[in-house]
């Protein structure tokens, strides 16, 4: 069975500081790995995804993801945090075959602090 | 190229009443999905359907069930609304191709009473 762990419910940083979201993951198969941003009151966003091309993935807004077999891990960074990163962050799993049902974390939420 | 719209956005229902929820994915999707998000069991796979045809379930009872229309716009219903059904709906589309992403809605905030 598919799963995703994210480590830490709640992460707080200062504005400009390193971003650093924990993701790992358990699957027998190769997977499909994504991170999604929540804002309050809205639906999910993609920041990236991971579909077994290049190991460090660039997304939207400044972040990035490396997939790390070794470790099983898919974890979220940004150089610099920005006020308007505060957000809940997800961090989901899929099989590579035909289904689209995606297994999320329980979600990380990250507070920016002036 | 328009998102995927969900309606309504906010519903209040009463116990044991039943509601439909509607969900237009982006134009040239195929695959539709719905999940539910509850600050207790975070979000949760419903159902996913393809080409009219429901190809996988989550773990919900048989008051949640759900339909795709030729044109992929789906609905999803649920009878016999209880306290515990109160929850943000979200509905996903995707093209349903390998490595293909999903797109999410705003939701639909349903608060039963």
């Amino acid at each position: 069975a598919q799963s995703v762990t994210q480590l830490g419910s709640h992460v707080s940083v200062s504005e400009g500081a390193l971003v650093l979201l924990r993701c790992n993951y358990s699957s027998s198969v190769p997977p499909y790995l994504f991170w999604y941003v929540q804002y309050p009151n809205q639906g999910l966003q993609l920041l990236l995804k991971y579909t077994s091309a290049a190991t460090l993935v660039k997304g939207i807004n400044g972040f990035e993801a490396e997939f790390k077999k070794s470790e099983t891990s898919f974890h979220l960074t940004k150089p610099s945090a920005h006020m308007s990163d505060a957000a809940e962050y997800f961090c989901a799993v899929r099989r590579m075959d035909s289904s689209y049902k995606l297994i999320f974390g329980s979600g990380t939420r990250l507070l920016v602090r002036p | 190229k328009a998102g995927v719209t969900q309606t309504p956005r906010y519903l209040i229902k009463t116990r044991g009443q039943q509601v439909t929820l509607s969900c237009s994915p982006i134009s040239g999707h195929r695959s539709v999905s719905w999940y539910q998000q509850t600050p207790g069991q975070g979000l949760q796979f419903l159902f996913e359907y393809f080409s009219e045809t429901q190809r996988n379930k989550g773990n919900f009872p048989g008051r949640f069930s759900g339909r795709q229309f030729s044109n992929s716009r789906s609905e999803m219903n649920v009878s016999t609304l209880e306290l515990g059904d109160s929850a943000l709906y979200l509905c996903a589309s995707s093209l349903a191709l390998a490595g293909d992403e999903q797109y999410f809605g705003p939701g639909t905030r349903l608060t039963v009473t």
